[in-house]
């Protein structure tokens, strides 16, 4: 089954710099890969995703980009501010089964 | 998107006991699926409740520990039986295959456990 890796498991980066969240994939099969934020006590929101056939996408200061033949991806906040702070998630899917990374807590530093 | 009605939200229960977690979906949906998640950590996948069949589980997780039902399109049951402090964690209900987002997952919005 597929095996989703994540790194780092803690980011501290000073307001206004990026921040940049690396995972790598196991299966080939798999097409479908979003980004979820958990705030504490909340539930995983969706923030950004990506599929197979395209290599990068953004939406504002989020940026994910893809390279399959590497079967990586990443994850890119730039100008970073006090409301990122939280948990954040990568995950892979092939069959609207999705499983995730371990996740990572990013820390914005006043 | 979907909006995902989990209950109960908390419950402290004795060790030996059962407890049955309800999801309800306002939309049909193709998936539903049923998340661990420790304090701190992941999402660990249980299983993935399958309308009208036995539910598939996960490496690790057996169904006469985690029966699921799924008796339509927006509706399952998780039961965590005969529990131990080790199954204290967060249950989350999610889904994919909604009408407007195939892909996406909706998450619930939990049951915290704590079995003492």
């Amino acid at each position: 089954g597929e095996n989703v890796e994540q790194h780092p498991s803690t980011l501290s980066v000073q307001e206004g710099d990026s921040a940049v969240i690396k995972c790598t994939y196991s299966d080939s099969a798999s097409n479908y890969f979003p980004w979820y934020k958990q705030e504490l006590g909340k539930r995983p929101q969706l923030i950004i995703d990506i599929r197979s056939n395209v290599g990068e996408k953004k939406d504002q200061r989020i940026a994910v980009t893809l390279n399959k033949t590497a079967k990586h991806f990443s994850l890119h906040i730039t100008e970073t501010q006090p409301e990122d702070s939280a948990v954040y998630f990568c995950a892979a899917s092939s069959t609207l089964k999705i499983i995730f990374g371990k996740g990572t807590r990013l820390h914005i530093l006043p | 998107s979907a909006v995902i009605s989990q209950k109960p939200s908390r419950d402290i229960c004795q060790r030996g006991t059962s407890l049955t977690i309800q999801c309800q979906v306002d939309s049909q949906v193709t998936m539903m699926f049923w998340y661990r998640q420790q304090p701190g950590q992941s999402l660990t996948l249980i299983a993935t409740a399958n309308q009208g069949s036995e539910a598939t589980y996960e490496s690790g997780f057996v169904i006469d520990k985690f029966p699921i039902s799924r008796p339509n399109l927006t509706f399952s049951t998780l039961t965590v039986s005969n529990m131990s402090p080790e199954d204290s964690s967060i249950y989350l209900c999610s889904v994919t295959g909604t009408v407007s987002r195939d892909t996406e997952a909706f998450f619930g919005q939990g049951t915290r456990l704590t079995v003492v």
